[in-house]
């Protein structure tokens, strides 16, 4: 089975730090995605990569960048914290368009 | 820009009766795909639709894609508790890597 890790359940953070959240997934997949999903607005795409070092924008990027050196690996980072950026964020990673893609088990970020 | 939109949001029944949920789409796609997801929990897969007029059912659960219509349905037979949960759609924007969600429809279904 395919595995997606995320570094963190929980995080708590204050606003104006650098977040750094990890995502590593185990089957040598080429698409990886990070997400964010808060109450009634669904999920929203921030960024996805499509291979090593690839990397694109999605529907919300602002205040956010990602790093992809390693395929396995997709960080997702957040520049200087804001309270707006508290959410869940969800990782998730497929082997190619066509196929399902495959979530980690979220992470809970709280900025104060 | 890719709008993705199910209805109901929100859907509450009767264990044993039948419903359906609504995918639309808004620009040309022929990959949909249907997701669950618990409370508290993460996403999982539950079908995926690569062509005009697939079908794919487990269990209570039936999908279909109508990339004419650009429309996805998720029929659900005889539902039981277990079925509770949020049902998610998702879109490939074709010719681009890009994946959309759906709003999701909230699923309570009452013994």
């Amino acid at each position: 089975d395919v595995k997606v890790t995320q570094s963190s359940r929980y995080l708590v953070k204050r606003t104006g730090e650098k977040v750094f959240l990890e995502c590593v997934q185990d089957m040598d997949h080429e698409n990886m995605f990070w997400y964010r999903q808060d109450p009634g607005l669904g999920l929203r795409l921030i960024y996805f990569s499509y291979d090593v070092k690839m990397k694109e924008k999605g529907d919300i990027p602002e205040g956010y960048s990602v790093s992809r050196e390693k395929k396995e690996r997709f960080s997702l980072i957040l520049e200087s914290a804001s309270t707006n950026q508290t959410s869940m964020y969800l990782c998730a990673s497929r082997k190619q368009a066509g196929q399902p893609q495959h979530f980690g088990d979220g992470t809970r970020l709280s900025i104060l | 820009e890719l709008k993705v939109e199910q209805n109901p949001l929100f859907l509450s029944m009767q264990e044993g009766k039948n419903y359906t949920i609504y995918c639309n789409y808004s620009t040309t796609s022929d990959r949909l795909y249907w997701y669950r997801q618990d409370p508290g929990k993460s996403l999982e897969s539950l079908f995926v639709l690569l062509s005009n007029g697939a079908v794919k059912q487990e269990g209570r659960l039936m999908a279909s894609l109508d990339t004419k219509a650009r429309l996805s349905t998720l029929h659900i037979t005889a539902a039981v508790h277990d079925l509770s949960a949020t049902y998610f759609c998702a879109v490939d924007m074709k010719g681009t890597y890009k994946y959309i969600f759906g709003t999701g429809t909230r699923l309570k279904v009452l013994a």
